[in-house]
């Protein structure tokens, strides 16, 4: 595609429910990266991979959130038992290669717990 | 680790005045800094970036920030705003291996006729 595509782009969850963000980078980007944005601040590091290798998921706030990219190319983000303080914009950026130095970003998606 | 402050959270201007939007980074090893913008309803768009060389840089629609090593500042600025350019601008900074972008707050930018 054209760009890095994200969807859905708004997802509304209850409370204590599973849900999964599903991110599409640009065709042939090695790099790949989930940030989220809180409300009024910049977007935070979740967590990189390299093609399907997850080499840095530092930014994983807790055990609920796991990452997945299992063919390099599309990318998974699951946040499970989602709770309020997860709701947030959900950011994937891709990269051509590893140490690229501009990342392409998608919109977003944007999660609201409730 | 790096942090990035944006100290203006909003910047409101008129059309065709000057900008400044301030960028200062704390990190205690050689970082790289860009800016990303973000216009309504996008998602984030690389502005312009400081690798290596020219301490200035500049982007294709007239913005230009300088890297200021002392001062751990990247400023953006702009000498003539349009309506166009309203939306939000976020400071990076990342290590050598550009596996990691630490964003400050972002300011937005509200360009006024």
């Amino acid at each position: 595609g054209a760009g890095v595509s994200q969807s859905p782009r708004y997802k509304v969850a209850k409370r204590g429910q599973d849900v999964a963000l599903r991110c599409d980078p640009i065709s042939g980007h090695v790099s790949l990266f989930w940030y989220q944005q809180a409300l009024g601040q910049g977007p935070e590091f979740l967590t990189y991979f390299q093609n399907e290798a997850q080499l840095d998921k530092s930014g994983l706030p807790s055990d609920r959130f796991f990452a997945e990219r299992p063919e390099g190319s599309v990318s998974t983000l699951k946040i499970q038992r989602t709770q309020q303080e997860d709701s947030a914009v959900y950011l994937c950026a891709s990269s051509y290669a590893e140490g690229g130095t501009e990342a392409f970003f998608g919109q977003g998606t944007r999660l609201t717990v409730v | 680790a790096q942090s990035v402050t944006q100290l203006d959270s909003q910047v409101p201007v008129f059309e065709e005045a000057p900008v400044e939007l301030r960028c200062n980074y704390s990190s205690s090893v050689s970082v790289y800094l860009f800016w990303y913008v973000q216009y309504p309803n996008q998602g984030l768009q690389l502005l312009l970036k400081y690798l290596s060389g020219s301490t200035l840089v500049e982007s294709i629609n007239g913005f230009e920030a300088e890297f200021n090593k002392s001062q751990t500042s990247f400023h953006l600025r702009k000498p003539s705003v349009h309506i166009s350019d309203t939306a939000e601008y976020f400071c990076a900074v990342s290590q050598y291996n550009f596996n990691k972008f630490y964003f400050g707050p972002g300011t937005k930018l509200n360009v006024k006729p």
